[in-house]
């Protein structure tokens, strides 16, 4: 079963902090990596895409790929009250899969 | 503006009935998608469609059903085969391809007592 590990959290960091969220998946066969912010109660929304090697930024957030070691990170500097939320992590995998993990749950306090 | 759409947004039923769930979109995306997810838990696929008037079954199809009839439309039919229908159901499109990003409709809500 390929699979997608994210700890559940709660994350908790200080306005103004930089939050670390992980994520390891098991294909290593995976192609296309990327994030999602989910609200209580709304859809995922996608925040980055990362596919090769390596950092990829956009404003506040940094997604960073380890292809080797089979992870894959998103940093959010300079946290707000507004980013608490659920991130999720989905993999396409060898099969050509969406495959979702569970998801961290951020909680930034002000 | 471009998106995707989908109603209604919360749905109740007696257990028993079947129900459409219906999601349209005008990103003139190729493939839709349609996700579960329950409390706590990451999305499930239930079922795809890459190009109309052909879909395939994801990992949890079964008690489900759904037609792609046209580029814009891909509803989702819960039928009473299906154990655990109360649930947030989501339905996603991308282009043509599978590693392209898939975006994500509102959902619905579905309560089945």
């Amino acid at each position: 079963q390929k699979e997608v590990e994210q700890n559940s959290g709660p994350l908790s960091v200080p306005e103004g902090a930089i939050a670390s969220l992980n994520c390891t998946y098991s294909d290593r066969g995976s192609q296309s990596f990327f994030w999602y912010r989910q609200y209580s109660g709304k859809s995922p929304e996608l925040i980055m895409s990362i596919y090769s090697n390596g950092d990829k930024e956009d404003g506040r957030f940094t997604a960073q790929l380890n292809k080797a070691s089979q992870y894959v990170s998103l940093l959010i500097r300079d946290s707000q009250p507004s980013d608490s939320a659920t991130y999720l992590c989905a993999v396409i995998d060898s099969s050509y899969k969406l495959i979702f993990g569970s998801g961290t749950r951020l909680l930034v306090r002000p | 503006d471009g998106g995707i759409t989908q109603s209604p947004k919360y749905l109740f039923r007696k257990e028993g009935q079947n129900v459409t769930l219906s999601c349209e979109q005008n990103l003139n995306h190729d493939a839709m998608y349609w996700y579960r997810q329950d409390p706590g838990q990451g999305l499930r696929l239930i079922y795809y469609s890459q190009i109309v008037n052909d879909f395939q079954k994801g990992d949890i199809a079964e008690g489900y059903s759904v037609s792609r009839e046209k580029k814009e439309s891909f509803p989702l039919t819960v039928t009473s085969a299906q154990k655990n229908p109360t649930a947030f159901y989501l339905c996603a499109s991308s282009m043509a391809g599978a590693l392209y990003e898939q975006y994500f409709g509102p959902g619905t809500r579905l309560t089945v007592t």
